[in-house]
């Protein structure tokens, strides 16, 4: 079963913006993980947030994390064409599996 | 580097012929997962490896199987492939499933064509 949903589908940015990428998930969790898939890769995985976290850095990327709205957002900031990619937020609950959402794809413009 | 390693990169089959998709690992994890994903969709969880331990997901057809003879390799085998199991197998692995959910680190994937 799915549990994340990943909103907008799609996203088309010119290089310099911002994009940001929603995540929704339906039970409780022990972390929140977002994973960057380039076309006809496999997964890189990009931050971690813990359930008793609410926002997390790395480099040009902010994740926050609201667990009463069961939603997270991924922030990368002043995008770059490189970062045009397939984006997954994927929710780790008891036993340790990973459920991936559908994924939000990005366009970065020159 | 450490890292997850898949072969072949692409896969031809014919419809029924069997295929084996190989996966292995220099990063010395417990555990390997195997993922289905088909395009513009989730990678969809086939079963996973806790050292020994075989772990299959309810949903995943009987068509699939798994061997992971020592830490380092874990194959999929596909019995008797059929068109709508073309796809990318995504092979990836982490130090400890227990451990509630640890990051996860993905091979390139094999895609596989059933003609």
């Amino acid at each position: 079963s799915q549990q994340g949903e990943e909103d907008p589908q799609a996203l088309s940015i010119q290089e310099g913006e911002n994009a940001t990428m929603n995540c929704s998930y339906k039970t409780s969790i022990n972390n929140l993980q977002w994973y960057r898939q380039n076309s006809g890769r496999g997964l890189v995985h990009l931050i971690l947030i813990r359930s008793n976290e609410r926002e997390k850095h790395s480099g040009r990327l902010r994740v926050t994390l609201d667990t009463s709205k069961k939603s997270s957002s991924l922030l990368i900031t002043a995008s770059r064409a490189a970062d045009t990619a397939s984006y997954f937020c994927a929710t780790a609950s008891q036993g340790g599996k990973l459920i991936f959402g559908q994924g939000t794809e990005l366009s970065v413009k020159p | 580097d450490a890292m997850v390693i898949q072969n072949p990169r692409y896969q031809v089959t014919q419809f029924g012929k069997p295929v084996t998709l190989s996966c292995s690992q220099t990063l010395n994890h417990n555990v390997m997962y195997w993922y289905q994903q088909k395009s513009s969709q989730a990678p969809k969880l086939l079963f996973h490896y806790y050292d020994k331990d075989f772990n299959n997901e309810a949903d995943t057809p009987d068509n699939f199987q798994s061997r992971r003879p020592n830490t380092s390799f874990c194959f999929l085998d596909i019995r008797s492939p059929g068109l709508g199991d073309a796809a990318m197998y995504l092979c990836a692995t982490s130090r400890d499933a227990r451990a509630m959910g640890e990051t996860q680190y993905f091979g390139p994937g094999t895609r596989l064509l059933v003609l």
